[in-house]
């Protein structure tokens, strides 16, 4: 397997754009967190969906920022306008959740620049 | 609310061993796990603990007691590509898993 597959992998944007970050995740794994990480917040966690149920999205900074997730192979995570303050790293992350080991594989991240 | 705690830095030298701590308060706990991160680079696993006691995985090993909400990762053989960041992360109620701020480790010849 290619592993947790995002893209683009950078994203330079000006302010009041849309950005519409991608992941694909591991086949077969049942859960997909989105992640934001900053020097001054570390990684946080943004939303998470469980068999492509979003189950808890407390972590979504406003109504800016949705997450979809259409099927187990495809999720979006979208930020329409974007603001100066959204330039982070944003990292996806797939893992099998029921088993006793809870490994979280990430993807490479998306480096957000909002101009 | 939930926090981890774990320290900003450690400086050590190569050869040695050095341990990195974690105390966590959250509202669940299923486990914690330890993930590396280089510069530029994604998170990636290192261990994972749901259960008192040392886990052992090559030159890391990871300890946890349930009872002190504290574990650390433990290094041994220290080498120059042990240099980055490492992250001690809760499994809290509901799988979700929330991560400390990060513990920067520079390894010295």
């Amino acid at each position: 397997d290619a592993g947790v597959i995002q893209s683009p992998r950078h994203e330079v944007t000006e302010m009041g754009q849309e950005v519409t970050l991608r992941c694909k995740p591991i086949s077969g794994h049942n859960s997909l967190f989105w992640y934001r990480q900053t020097m001054m917040r570390g990684l946080e966690l943004l939303i998470y969906f469980n068999n492509n149920v979003p189950i808890d999205d407390s972590g979504m900074p406003e109504d800016r920022f949705s997450a979809k997730m259409p099927n187990a192979s495809f999720s979006t995570l979208k930020i329409q306008p974007s603001e100066p303050r959204d330039s982070a790293v944003y990292f996806c992350a797939s893992s099998l959740v029921g088993g006793v080991n809870t490994e979280a594989f990430f993807g490479q991240g998306t480096r957000l620049t909002v101009v | 609310g939930q926090s981890l705690e774990q320290p900003s830095e450690v400086t050590a030298v190569e050869g040695a061993i050095v341990q990195i701590n974690c105390t966590y308060q959250t509202s669940g706990f299923y486990g914690l796990s330890w993930y590396q991160q280089h510069d530029g680079g994604a998170p990636t696993f290192l261990s994972y603990n749901a259960l008192d006691g040392l886990e052992e995985t090559g030159r890391f090993s990871s300890f946890l007691s349930r009872s002190d909400s504290y574990g650390y990762l433990l290094l041994q053989e220290l080498q120059m590509k042990d240099s980055a960041s490492y992250f001690c992360a809760v499994r809290a109620g509901g799988f979700k898993t929330i991560f400390g701020a990060g513990t920067r480790l520079f390894v010295k010849a």
